[in-house]
């Protein structure tokens, strides 16, 4: 159980598109889900907070309205990175949250790794 | 502020013990422990609790001292496939709010 998707899995793009990931929990209802950004042999950092039905939460230093975030159903977040440049390539990976009595676990899809032209 | 993990890097031969620790500068409510192979997700492998929780399965366990804010991954008699970076992710708050914030990561290779 608690299996979390992503689409897609890779994404070359030009200058100046935007791209669209999607991150699906697959067996359970996920209220929040979280999206993170790993350059290569770094640690993940924290981009946004997603919630079903409200606005995202965004960390410090995360731009808004560059990085779009829609959390339409409890098993559906979207990120689109609007207006990419070279600087955006990095592997982008989504958590969803499983709720469980005391503690919460998040349990992580494969990653999409984006390249910017 | 992101936790501190060491070391940093270590190299084990299969069948030894490594331990990884990690420790935050900030109290916490529960400490996650992820595997992440080269290019992939990471893999959930336990999560601790406030309260001296220590927890462990097949030959991985660990344990965490809310006083000192530290927590310590045990791997022993590695394998193969143990090989991977480790990330603790601590949370402060319990709840809606439970963002996890990953430490700095400790590669692992196990050679044969």
């Amino acid at each position: 159980g608690a299996v979390v998707s992503q689409h897609p899995s890779w994404v070359i793009c030009k200058s100046g598109t935007s791209v669209k990931i999607e991150c699906r929990s697959l067996d359970f209802q996920a209220t929040t889900m979280f999206w993170y950004r790993q350059f290569p042999k770094q640690s993940l950092m924290l981009m946004a907070t997603s919630n079903e039905g409200s606005k995202a939460t965004y960390e410090q230093g995360v731009e808004k309205d560059k990085f779009l975030i829609n959390h339409a159903s409890l098993t559906l977040s979207t990120l689109t990175v609007t207006s990419a440049h070279p600087e955006d390539s990095s592997f982008y990976i989504c958590s969803a949250r499983l709720a469980g009595g005391r503690t919460d676990t998040q349990y992580f899809g494969p990653g999409t790794r984006l390249t910017v032209l | 502020q992101q936790p501190v993990q060491s070391p940093q890097a270590v190299i084990l031969r299969e069948g030894e013990d490594a331990v990884i620790n990690c420790s935050s500068s900030k109290a916490l409510y529960s400490v996650h422990w992820y595997r992440q192979k080269h290019g992939e997700a990471p893999v959930f492998l336990m999560i601790l609790l406030k309260g001296g929780e220590q927890k462990g399965h097949d030959k991985i366990s660990a344990s965490f001292n809310e006083k000192k804010q530290q927590s310590s991954l045990y791997l022993t008699a590695s394998q193969l496939s143990y090989s991977g970076t480790y990330f603790c992710g601590t949370v402060l708050i319990p709840g809606t709010a439970s963002k996890l914030t990953f430490g700095t990561g400790t590669r692992l290779q196990v050679t044969l």
